[in-house]
């Protein structure tokens, strides 16, 4: 059971390069996000998309964008990094309807920026 | 606005010991409630969750968590601790009326000691 997958699992950038977060997953969801989980901060959502072909800002939407690119694949980019964007991030998938808000999460990305 | 607080950064238990993480909500209508569990180096694992119903859910692992609405608030427990329970445990809300994402407390550090 694949689940929800993000590549890469580790990735070091220097300040004002850009990268993309992939992620996939094969559980057939509608719905899917992307978080930041920072040390006393929680998880913050960045971007989530409720279906596909619709995007929405969650609560820390700037320096990022995100393409929810088909069913499965929902990616984030970093268009030029910052040290402030150092942080663990989570993919995560979910079933609208019935499993409500109940989050199937990726193993997480962890972002240097130098 | 929909709003979570865990009091506690940190709760420390004996093994065979009843434990308790705390956690309050706020939201503007009826609550969904979730509890997560973060193993070191993994994504979040999904334990219980209370849509409607029975005030006392009872999710994986052992755990439970008992939904206060005069209190506004739901707060897992565990009748006897194991040293395997140590992680980091979040709760999470929505309001049950819009088609908003969960927001996340901050965390509480469980550490189950032999």
């Amino acid at each position: 059971n694949a689940g929800v997958t993000q590549t890469p699992k580790f990735q070091v950038l220097k300040t004002g390069q850009s990268m993309t977060l992939q992620c996939a997953q094969d559980m057939n969801h509608n719905s899917m996000y992307w978080y930041r989980q920072d040390p006393g901060m929680g998880l913050r959502l960045i971007y989530y998309s409720a279906s596909e072909g619709t995007t929405d800002k969650g609560e820390v939407p700037n320096g990022y964008n995100v393409s929810r690119l088909n069913k499965r694949e929902f990616s984030l980019r970093l268009e030029s990094a910052a040290p402030s964007q150092t942080s663990v991030y989570f993919c995560a998938s979910s079933e609208t309807g019935q499993f409500i808000g109940e989050l199937f999460f990726g193993e997480g990305s962890r972002l240097t920026v130098l | 606005a929909q709003s979570v607080a865990q009091p506690e950064d940190q709760v420390n238990v004996a093994e065979g010991n009843p434990l308790t993480v705390k956690c309050t909500y706020s939201v503007s209508g009826n609550p969904y409630l979730f509890w997560y569990v973060q193993y070191p180096n993994r994504g979040l694992q999904f334990l219980l969750k209370y849509i409607t119903g029975d005030n006392l859910v009872k999710g994986s692992y052992g755990f439970e968590a008992e939904f206060n609405k005069s209190q506004t608030s739901f707060h897992l427990k565990k009748p006897s601790a194991l040293v395997s329970d140590s992680a980091l445990y979040f709760c999470a809300v929505r309001d049950w009326s819009g088609n908003t994402p969960l927001v996340f407390g901050k965390g509480t550090r469980l550490s189950v000691i032999a």
